[in-house]
């Protein structure tokens, strides 16, 4: 157990639709990441919190966005969602160097 | 600019025998380097990490791994292969973003199979 938590586990969800992902980092830690795992595009780094604040982005798409808040968790919202936008969504915890911990992500699928 | 190649999408071993998971990175600074196992239906667990200390680094169940500058390489290993070894692996490079955040980029993965 990594001590970074995310929710929901499973979302399912029709085409057109918002979502919203939830992540809890680890104690302490100030920085969140989110990813997106797909069949044919693996891995992909998506954007990172520092403290509330926007510190890297990624292969983001301008239908999703985040946000940290001040307590520190972290939301992924993806709006007009497409067949292509389901897979494994996975939050990552840091505590301020690169090392980053993982959560057990959230499973998106959109029919 | 960063990336970072694993040269084989699948490894399959004996249990008892070494495994040799391939990893070469490209990188215009010094990056960090990581592997990261992700067993199904499962998060990822960091394996270990290279941050310009010892180019050998040792990390938990048994693995290793060296960085080689000359070869831009990180290549996973461990000496003897259990079956709970079984699972995906990532090589992934670590940089500066020029926001002062981190930029990372995960490999394709390694799916290692392990035979009784």
């Amino acid at each position: 157990d990594s001590g970074v938590t995310q929710t929901p586990k499973h979302l399912i969800t029709a085409t057109g639709q918002r979502v919203t992902l939830r992540c809890s980092p680890r104690s302490g830690d100030l920085s969140v990441y989110w990813y997106q795992q797909s069949l044919d595009q693996g891995l992909q780094f998506l954007i990172q919190y520092y403290n509330g604040e926007e510190r890297a982005k990624g292969n983001i798409l301008e239908r999703f966005s985040a946000q940290q808040f001040p307590d520190l968790h972290s939301e992924l919202n993806l709006s007009s969602l497409e067949l292509g936008d389901s897979a494994l969504y996975f939050c990552a915890s840091s505590p301020g160097d690169e090392t980053q911990y993982f959560g057990p992500g959230t499973r998106l699928l959109v029919l | 600019a960063q990336s970072v190649t694993q040269l084989d999408s699948h490894v399959s071993v004996s249990e008892g025998t070494p495994v040799l998971l391939r990893c070469n990175y490209s990188s215009s600074y010094s990056p960090s380097l990581f592997w990261y196992v992700q067993h199904p239906n499962k998060g990822l667990q960091l394996l270990l990490k290279y941050t310009s200390a010892a180019t050998l680094v040792k990390g938990i169940n048994g693995f290793e791994a060296e960085f080689k500058k000359s070869e831009t390489s990180f290549h996973l290993t461990k000496p003897s292969a259990h079956m709970s070894d079984a699972a995906e692996y990532f090589c992934v490079v670590s940089g500066p973003y020029y926001t002062g955040g981190f930029k990372t980029i995960f490999g394709a993965g390694t799916r290692l199979f392990v035979k009784a």
